[in-house]
């Protein structure tokens, strides 16, 4: 298993430009979600999914788009990049184990600059 | 808002020490989890308390958890020079399953000089 994988690596966008962070798990998780981490920050929930077609939004959504059309893959939009969206972002996956415990498998990251 | 407060923010022992990195929080929980995140690299899952668990141990790691006064504590004991990372703890939200949100605490760098 390739496990949560997310493209690209590094990425730099110019002030309102849109990209789409790609995230894809191998391992038919039930559920996916994305962070975002700043320095000194930990990690911030942007959005985050319980199965195919369903998604709803975390502690910091605004200028961040998703959707889940397979359980496969979580794309993160970026609608019109801001310097405030610089960022590392990473994506998880999570499947509810026993006792309802849910471990998230965390991909290696993509950092965002937004010049 | 961070859910999870640690202290302390960075920590700097001798290989062969003791580590001791505490995790406070706000509302109640299903569990808490700690986490371990090396430079530039993604988080990877250490270890998972349940509400219902005041101990638990995984090979050299400790974790105590105290929801009266919403705290978590995780010991590394006889520290290596590889254990130097970002160590986080997350919480997933009481009431059944969290649905893959866990909130997180601003973690603590650990600095294992050989």
């Amino acid at each position: 298993n390739a496990g949560v994988t997310q493209t690209p690596k590094f990425q730099v966008l110019k002030t309102g430009q849109s990209m789409t962070l790609q995230c894809a798990q191998d391992m038919n998780h039930e559920y996916m979600s994305w962070y975002r981490q700043d320095p000194g920050m930990g990690l911030r929930l942007i959005h985050y999914s319980v199965g195919a077609g369903i998604t709803d939004q975390g502690e910091v959504p605004n200028g961040y788009n998703v959707s889940r059309s397979t359980t496969e893959d979580f794309p993160l939009r970026l609608l019109s990049a801001a310097p405030s969206q610089t960022s590392v972002y990473f994506c998880a996956s999570s499947y509810l184990g026993r006792g309802g415990s849910e471990t998230q498998y965390f991909g290696p990251g993509t950092r965002l600059l937004v010049l | 808002s961070q859910q999870g407060e640690e202290d302390p923010q960075a920590l700097s022992i001798q290989e062969g020490e003791n580590a001791t990195m505490n995790c406070s929080y706000k509302t109640s929980i299903n569990n808490l989890q700690w986490y371990r995140q090396n430079s530039g690299r993604g988080l990877v899952h250490l270890i998972l308390i349940r509400s219902n668990e005041r101990e638990k141990h995984s090979g050299r790691l400790r974790v105590t958890l105290d929801t009266s006064k919403k705290s978590s504590s995780l010991l590394i004991t006889a520290s290596r020079a590889a254990d130097t990372a970002s160590y986080f703890c997350a919480t997933a939200g009481a009431g059944g399953t969290s649905y893959g949100k866990l909130t997180f605490g601003q973690g603590t760098i650990l600095t294992v000089h050989p």
